[in-house]
């Protein structure tokens, strides 16, 4: 299966509270799993990315968790703030695939301040 | 600005009408790849181009989508006979290297049929 399910669809955090956005995955080809966050009216940027032969990776206030046996992997926004108010899709590949990207659906943030 | 650079940014056709979508990677990329996202999806892969080459055209619909990135110039990706359902956001992407996960998307081109 190439689809990778991505939950929850919206989210609205309070500043400074942890956003939590969940993605899983059938292919266990899959061997890169990146995160991208995307404003209005903008492409979408790579933000964090990780490969299945570690279970977190972090960068600043972001936290990428894989559970390999689950087949999931989640980001962790601490102290969230709202500028961090953007839609955020998790995404999936592997060697060989061309660059071919396959994404979430993706979960649109809202952080109150 | 070295990103990738896409136009139009907005683009109206009536049905019917052929769209020409343009994207200039960015400086020292050499691999293009097209996306098309549609209101509250996720993006889905269209065509993956080097330099003159179609290296992976899975995504792209078999009749009146077209792709090409010539030796000099930009990227283009071309839909002729447009229908309403094609109204979406393309996105062009670009990476220094094949196999990458790691892409660079330009701001899209919102195509609007009518």
């Amino acid at each position: 299966q190439q689809q990778v399910k991505q939950s929850p669809q919206s989210l609205i955090v309070q500043k400074g509270g942890i956003s939590i956005i969940n993605c899983a995955y059938e292919n266990t080809a899959f061997d890169y799993f990146p995160w991208y966050q995307q404003f209005p009216g903008k492409g979408p940027a790579l933000l964090i990315a990780i490969r299945p032969d570690v279970s977190e990776k972090k960068e600043g206030r972001f936290t990428i968790s894989f559970n390999k046996s689950a087949k999931q992997f989640s980001l962790h926004i601490m102290d969230s703030q709202p500028g961090d108010s953007a839609t955020y899709f998790c995404a999936a590949t592997y060697g060989g695939s061309q660059g071919n990207l396959i994404f979430g659906k993706g979960t649109k943030l809202s952080v109150k301040p | 600005n070295a990103g990738v650079m896409q136009n139009p940014r907005h683009l109206v056709r009536r049905r019917g009408q052929e769209a020409r979508l343009r994207c200039s990677p960015m400086k020292g990329h050499s691999h293009v790849y097209w996306y098309r996202q549609l209101p509250e999806e996720g993006l889905k892969f269209m065509v993956y181009l080097q330099k003159e080459n179609i290296i992976d055209e899975s995504g792209m619909p078999k009749e009146r989508f077209s792709a090409e990135f010539p030796k000099e110039g930009p990227s283009i990706l071309r839909i002729q006979q447009v229908v309403r359902g094609d109204s979406a956001a393309y996105f062009c992407a670009s990476s220094s290297r094949a196999n990458t996960g790691e892409l660079f998307f330009g701001e899209g081109s919102r195509l609007t049929v009518l």
